[in-house]
């Protein structure tokens, strides 16, 4: 069974203090690793797809990479807007487009 | 270019009612996915429509059905509420022809089963 597994949980950092996220995935043939951000009362917002071991990507303060069993989310110099839920998902290579999310990291930015 | 828009954004039921959640895609996707968001939690995949079909179900029983129609709006069924039905409800389109685009949801709507 497909499975992602997020942490920590919960993130509090000061502005400017760099940190990661990791999310940890198994899955029967990886088609494509996503993250997405979701504000309280909103629905979670694209930020990268990774396809593949080595890749990177990068949006403003933000990066994200994938190895064979884990993908990092590197977060450089954030800002208090940078708070919110980090979701991670997995599409497996075979099947509907299904996405299989982690239970997310809850950031949170202080000034 | 219009997003994914959901409605209601907030809905009170009573256990055993039925309900109806609506979704339009955004502009140009055929292809509508529904989520379960309980509280602290993560998605979890409910069913996927492409084309007016069924392609694809999660683990939820068949008291939660769907609806796909020509214009690609959708509509989520819950019959027989439960009160661990209670949950964000996310619609989410995609690209069509690129089964690897990323899905684009909507807000969502909120459920309370009482």
């Amino acid at each position: 069974e497909d499975q992602v597994t997020q942490s920590p949980e919960a993130l509090r950092l000061q502005e400017g203090e760099s940190s990661s996220l990791n999310c940890s995935y198994t899955v029967s043939g990886l088609r494509g690793l996503f993250w997405y951000r979701q504000d309280p009362g909103k629905g979670p917002e694209f930020l990268f797809t990774l396809y593949s071991a080595g890749e990177e990507k990068e949006k403003e303060r933000l990066k994200a990479t994938l190895t064979k069993k884990e993908s990092f989310l590197h977060i450089t110099a954030p800002k208090p807007e940078d708070s919110a839920t980090y979701l991670c998902a997995v599409q497996a290579a075979q099947g509907a487009q299904k996405l299989v999310f982690g239970q997310g990291t809850r950031l949170t930015i202080n000034p | 270019e219009t997003g994914v828009t959901q409605s209601p954004t907030h809905l009170i039921k009573t256990r055993g009612q039925q309900v109806t959640l609506r979704c339009s895609s955004q502009s140009g996707h055929n292809t509508v996915s529904w989520y379960q968001q309980a509280l602290g939690q993560g998605p979890q995949f409910i069913f996927q429509y492409y084309r007016e079909e069924e392609n694809g179900r999660g683990n939820f029983p068949p008291r939660f059905s769907g609806l796909q129609f020509p214009n690609y709006s959708s509509e989520l069924n819950v019959n027989a509420l439960e009160l661990d039905d209670s949950a964000l409800y996310l619609c989410a389109s995609s690209l069509p022809g690129q089964r690897d685009s990323p899905l684009h949801f909507g807000n969502g709507t909120r459920l309370t089963v009482t």
